[in-house]
C-alpha cells in the first residue's frame, strides 16, 4: 500500500532550536517524495523534493530508503517558518501525490 | 499571472445534489490535476488530466468525474452528494504530466459543505 505518515500533529520549538519534522512512507516502487508548506491564508506550495537535493530556506531532507524515510530538517527554526507542512510521495508516473496528514510547526520567540 | 485560479470560493449544497468546480491553470500549464482535503488530513488524489485526457484517477466513486476544456482549464462534478463530501477541494497545475519533473501550483481551493 502507498502511504505517507507524519507520526507528529503539531511540533512546538523556540526561535533559534534545531527543527525535525518526521515523514515516513510505504512504497514498493522507486519513491519522489517531496515537502510542501503552507503558511498562514496563503496556497499550498513545493518547498523542497528530494531529486534536486537543494536546500531551500534552510531546510534539508535526506531520503532514507533503508528507513523509509524523509525527514525535513532546519538547524535553527525561525519565526517566520510556522507553518502547516506536508510530506509527498508521487506514486505511478505523472502527478499523482500521496499527502501525510501534516505537521504543525510553531516556532516560539 | 494570478496562479491557479478556482471557483467559486465558497459552496454549501444539500445532500442528493450535483456541484461543479473549477480551475484554470497557469497559463502554459497542460496539466491539472484535483484533490480533495477533509478537515485535519492532507490532500488526497481524485484525478489528473494531461492534455484533455485522463491520465490518473485515485480511489472515489463514480460520481465524481472531471473534464478538460481545450483552453487546459478543468471541472470538477460530483453528483448525489453526501455529507462526507463536505471538504476543501484543491486544483493544481504543472507544465507537464510529471511532478518529479515540473512542479505543481495549488489553487486556493473551493471550500464545498454538504448540509
Amino acid at each position: 500500500a502507498q502511504r505517507v505518515t507524519q507520526p507528529e500533529k503539531l511540533l512546538s520549538v523556540f526561535k533559534g532550536a534545531p527543527v525535525e519534522l518526521k515523514c515516513n512512507y510505504s512504497y514498493s516502487g522507486s519513491p519522489e517524495l517531496f515537502w510542501y508548506v503552507q503558511y498562514s491564508r496563503q496556497r499550498l506550495q513545493l518547498l523542497l523534493r528530494h531529486i534536486s537535493r537543494e536546500s531551500i530556506k534552510g531546510f534539508t531532507a535526506d531520503l532514507n530508503k533503508g528507513e523509509t524515510s524523509f525527514h525535513l530538517k532546519k538547524p535553527f527554526a525561525q519565526e517566520e517558518d510556522s507553518a502547516m507542512y506536508y510530506c509527498a510521495l508521487e506514486v505511478e508516473y505523472g502527478n499523482k501525490l500521496v499527502f501525510g496528514a501534516g505537521t504543525i510547526l510553531r516556532v516560539k520567540s | 499571472d494570478a496562479g491557479v485560479t478556482q471557483s467559486p470560493t465558497h459552496l454549501i449544497k444539500t445532500r442528493g445534489q450535483q456541484v461543479t468546480l473549477r480551475c484554470s491553470p497557469i497559463s502554459g500549464h497542460k496539466s491539472v490535476s484535483w484533490y480533495q482535503q477533509v478537515l485535519g488530513q492532507g490532500p488526497q488524489f481524485i484525478f489528473q488530466y494531461y492534455e484533455k485526457e485522463e491520465r490518473g484517477r485515485g480511489n472515489f466513486p463514480d460520481r465524481f468525474s472531471a473534464r478538460q476544456f481545450p483552453n487546459y482549464s478543468s471541472e470538477l462534478n460530483v453528483n448525489a452528494l453526501l455529507l462526507g463530501d463536505s471538504a476543501l477541494y484543491l486544483c493544481a497545475s504543472s507544465l507537464t504530466g510529471s511532478t518529479s519533473s515540473y512542479e505543481q501550483y495549488f489553487g486556493p481551493g473551493t471550500r464545498l459543505t454538504v448540509t
